[in-house]
């Protein structure tokens, strides 16, 4: 069954950082792309970062470029996502996803809520 | 960035209604769209991948059309666990983008 446990969301202050986690278990990790996808409060969901099996290629929305760094150990099974220059915009449940075919999502972590307040 | 727009925003139905949410691309993705529904408080689930694949354990009630620009998921008799939001994304260029969703309620 495959299962992704995530971790690391909270409180934090504007400008201030976070590293959200990501456990896998149930597939062979480094077989499938994975990434995240945030939902602010009421609102749609948005792609956030997509990176590939192997870690060699990743992928960022335009609205966190440069502030977010999404990374993998395939030795732990364990998906991150860095995220330094916190804004209040950036207030969401990030979830964790494993890709189904490339770069769809065919599982879902249950989230982690990230505020962004002082 | 190609834009999805869902329609229509919100759908009343009652159970045993056909439904019928469109997904329109600012221009073509080729086959390469997704439909997902998600319940309040639960992650988003994949129903539907390259635009006319059901996902695992998705009943045959749910169906997906169409290619280049303009995509239907359509559910034949709507049940009582069908009352959420779907979503399309696209995964033909980067970057990934999402519909703003369709909501089905109950009438």
């Amino acid at each position: 069954e495959v299962q992704l446990l995530e971790s690391g969301g909270g409180l934090v202050q504007p400008g201030g950082s976070l590293r959200l986690s990501c456990a896998a278990s149930g597939f062979t990790f480094n077989s499938y792309a994975m990434g995240w996808v945030r939902q602010a409060p009421e609102k749609g969901l948005e792609w956030v970062s997509s990176i590939t099996g192997n870690g060699l290629s990743t992928y960022y929305a335009d609205s966190v470029r440069g502030r977010f760094t999404i990374s993998r150990d395939n030795s732990k099974n364990t998906l991150y996502l860095q995220m330094d220059s916190l804004r209040a915009e950036d207030t969401a449940v990030y979830y964790c996803a494993k890709a189904h075919t490339y770069y769809d999502f065919g599982y879902w972590g249950q989230g982690a809520l990230v505020t962004v307040s002082s | 960035e190609i834009v999805l727009t869902q329609s229509p925003a919100t759908l009343s139905l009652s159970p045993g209604e056909r439904a019928t949410l469109s997904c329109r691309a600012s221009r073509s993705v080729s086959s390469y769209l997704a439909w997902y529904q998600q319940k309040p408080g639960q992650a988003p689930r994949l129903f539907i991948y390259d635009a006319s694949n059901r996902a695992t354990g998705v009943p045959a009630r749910f169906s997906g059309s169409g290619s280049g620009a303009d995509f239907t998921l359509t559910i034949s008799s709507v049940e009582p666990e069908d009352f959420a939001v779907y979503y399309c994304q696209q995964r033909s260029e980067w970057p990934l983008t999402f519909g703003p969703g369709t909501k089905v309620d109950i009438k």
